[in-house]
């Protein structure tokens, strides 16, 4: 099974800056990576594919990167609507699978 | 607009057994895989199971296998989770999720539903 593994866990951040959420694979996942958003009560919102691609809608703000192991997430400017849990997603062996186990980005 | 609604947890006991569905508007539902995730209290998100379009094909994870049966009524646009056996650990938010057509990543999720396994 392929471990994904997300730093920090909680962020503390306040409007207005540029947080970077970490996302690491214990083996290789190519750029077979998402990235998801989840506010409370809600369905998570899928926001980045193939590692670095926007899904439709999202806004220019968030970008994605890396590949093999190291991914990230960045996000340029945080809007108060961002504060959410953001997690990733490796889909290199479909349907296995794993997410890591998601970065709070919480107002400081 | 995509949609897709859980329904059926609920409180069971240990050793018991819960049908979830999950009701899908808004796109051609026989045209696309579709999987269970499940999300323990303060946990991070598991892969439960997964079936293929036209339900020809299913998975699940060994955590589960042998215990959960997936299924999909493409007449009814309505995905299903049949849980037996049910343990402590069971206990989760299950959500429907819709796989990308043509690609393996999940698209639209559901807001969940609850299973709580407690005597």
């Amino acid at each position: 099974e392929i471990v994904m593994t997300q730093s920090p866990a909680t962020l503390s951040v306040s409007p207005g800056e540029r947080p970077t959420l970490s996302c690491r694979a214990s083996q290789s996942v190519s750029s077979n990576l998402a990235w998801y958003q989840q506010k409370p009560g809600q369905a998570p919102r899928l926001l980045i594919y193939g590692a670095s691609t926007r899904a439709t809608g999202i806004p220019a703000r968030f970008s994605g990167s890396g590949s093999g192991t190291e991914f990230t997430l960045t996000i340029s400017s945080l809007q108060s609507e961002d504060f959410a849990v953001y997690f990733c997603q490796q889909y290199n062996n479909w349907p296995l699978y794993t997410f890591g186990q998601g970065t709070k980005l919480e107002i400081k | 607009e995509v949609q897709l609604v859980e329904s059926g947890g609920g409180l069971v006991q240990p050793g018991g057994s819960l049908r979830l569905s999950c009701a899908a508007s808004g796109f051609p539902f026989s045209s696309y895989a579709m999987h269970w995730v499940r999300q323990a209290p303060g946990k991070g998100l598991e892969y439960v199971s997964a079936i293929s379009s036209n339900g020809g094909s299913t998975y699940y994870a060994n955590s589960v296998k042998g215990r959960f049966t997936i299924s999909r009524d493409n007449s009814k646009n309505t995905l299903y989770l049949q849980m037996g056996s049910l343990r402590a650990e069971d206990m989760a938010v299950y959500y429907c999720a819709r796989k990308s057509s043509g690609t393996y990543w999940v698209d639209y999720w559901g807001q969940g539903t609850l299973v709580t396994v407690s005597s």
